[in-house]
């Protein structure tokens, strides 16, 4: 599977979009690109996922460029909710045993 | 909660105790898994089941042993454990291994070896 890359650390305001990037430019045709978070002492959380669309679901927007080698998740008001570590993975279709976390971003709202 | 359920939730145990985390889901699932997370590290896959099957088990030490005696229950038995073994352990389900969906994570085991 291929490998992301992303930010240590971001900070945003509460109210505004938070913008997390991610790369993953060794990604193959058939990796998805997912996108978890983990909110402190609990377990991960799916967010969404895609594979070349952008997506959208109640919660965030997917963009993925369209090289599909990085990729932006959108939170569009963030909260203090939102404070977390946001997880980008790509994985095999029909592999789905294989999803392995990396350090991720760890998101700072701020009031 | 989030359909994924897992007792305890914290566990202080000595080095020659055994102890097992347990992970419920009735969620329809049919994969599970055990990942470990160590402080200030990413989680680390432990074992994945499906139906009932183990398919996956990442070079974990045998103090370590899964049961999955249904697809609605997991365990994680533990003997022996050392205190590097201290972390937070992740139950997850999803409807098959080999789809495109996303796992659903129970709130962990924080486990303590003393």
């Amino acid at each position: 599977d291929a490998k992301t890359t992303q930010p240590t650390s971001m900070d945003c305001a509460e109210g505004r979009a938070a913008n997390l990037p991610c790369n993953h430019s060794t990604i193959s045709g058939n990796e998805y690109v997912y996108w978890y978070r983990q909110i402190h002492s609990q377990g991960p959380q799916y967010i969404i996922h895609g594979l070349k669309n952008n997506e959208t679901n109640e919660m965030a927007s997917l963009i993925i460029t369209e090289d599909r080698k990085s990729s932006t998740l959108i939170l569009p008001h963030a909260t203090l909710r939102d404070t977390a570590v946001y997880y980008c993975i790509v994985r095999v279709a029909g592999g789905g045993f294989k999803t392995i976390f990396g350090a991720g971003t760890r998101l700072f709202v701020k009031a | 909660e989030t359909g994924v359920t897992q007792t305890p939730r914290h566990l202080v145990m000595g080095m020659t105790n055994k102890k097992s985390l347990k992970c419920e889901q009735h969620l329809g699932h049919n994969a599970m898994y055990w990942y470990k997370q160590s402080a200030k590290k990413p989680l680390e896959l432990m074992f994945v089941y499906s139906l009932e099957e183990r398919v996956e088990n990442n070079s974990v030490p045998s103090r370590f042993s899964p049961e999955c005696p249904n697809s609605s229950h997991l365990f994680l038995h533990l003997h022996t454990l050392q205190p590097e073994d201290s972390a937070l352990y992740l139950c997850a389900s999803s409807p098959y291994t080999g789809d495109d969906y996303g796992y659903t994570f129970g709130s962990g085991t924080r486990l303590t070896v003393v």
